[in-house]
């Protein structure tokens, strides 16, 4: 019974590139939660997702960042145009569809940016 | 503005004594606790959850307490095991802001042999 995967763990990216992060969740969850964690911070909200659906993207910048979650495939977070401040570890979180306040968290991925 | 806070950073503990890990919050409308467990380069573990609408939940050597009145939680970990040294994080949601977990920032607690 596999767990929410995420790859890939690590990302070095240069200033001014994109990063794709991807999520997919545990079996039988159809709910994905982006969460960013700045370094000695706790995790912030980014963006709740279902299937083909975003739901709340309340945490996320307005510029650069995007998610999506199709039909068919994994969770995808994708950061556009780089910048330092974007180095984080970035953890995907997934839920029964019942129990969305019970989140299952992958194991991250830490993107550096050069 | 922090709507959940961890006010102690750091908490060491002997092997065979209690932990007690604490959390404070503001937002009232906050209905739903969890308590999350992390270790370096891992993604937090889910350890126990507690409703508004109770006081107290209980799974094997790890204890929630909710102090409603005084926005209060707390975390009672007996007896605590060299295994358990990790970040915990306190997490809150409220069932009128959709489904986003609000942690607080972690409290990383050692438990010496």
């Amino acid at each position: 019974n596999a767990g929410v995967m995420q790859n890939p763990r690590h990302l070095v990216r240069r200033r001014g590139q994109e990063a794709r992060l991807r999520c997919s969740p545990m079996k039988g969850h159809s709910h994905v939660y982006w969460y960013r964690q700045l370094p000695e911070e706790g995790l912030k909200f980014m963006v709740y997702l279902q299937k083909e659906n975003i739901i709340d993207e309340s945490g996320m910048p307005k510029e650069r960042f995007s998610a999506e979650f199709p039909k068919e495939g994994p969770s995808i977070l994708r950061i556009q145009q780089v910048v330092r401040g974007d180095s984080a570890a970035y953890f995907c979180a997934s839920s029964l569809p019942g129990l969305t306040y019970e989140q299952y968290f992958g194991p991250g991925t830490r993107l550096t940016v050069t | 503005d922090q709507q959940v806070k961890q006010n102690s950073p750091s908490l060491s503990v002997q092997e065979g004594r209690i932990s007690i890990l604490n959390c404070d919050y503001t937002n009232s409308m906050f209905d739903y606790f969890l308590w999350y467990k992390k270790y370096p380069a891992e993604g937090p573990t889910f350890l126990i959850s507690i409703s508004s609408i109770k006081d107290k939940n209980e799974d094997g050597r790890f204890t929630v307490f909710l102090n409603k009145s005084a926005k209060h939680l707390s975390l009672h970990i007996v007896p605590s095991q060299p295994g358990d040294s990790a970040v915990y994080f306190c997490a809150a949601s409220a069932d009128n802001a959709g489904n986003m977990l609000t942690f607080g920032g972690g409290t990383r607690l050692m438990v010496k042999p």
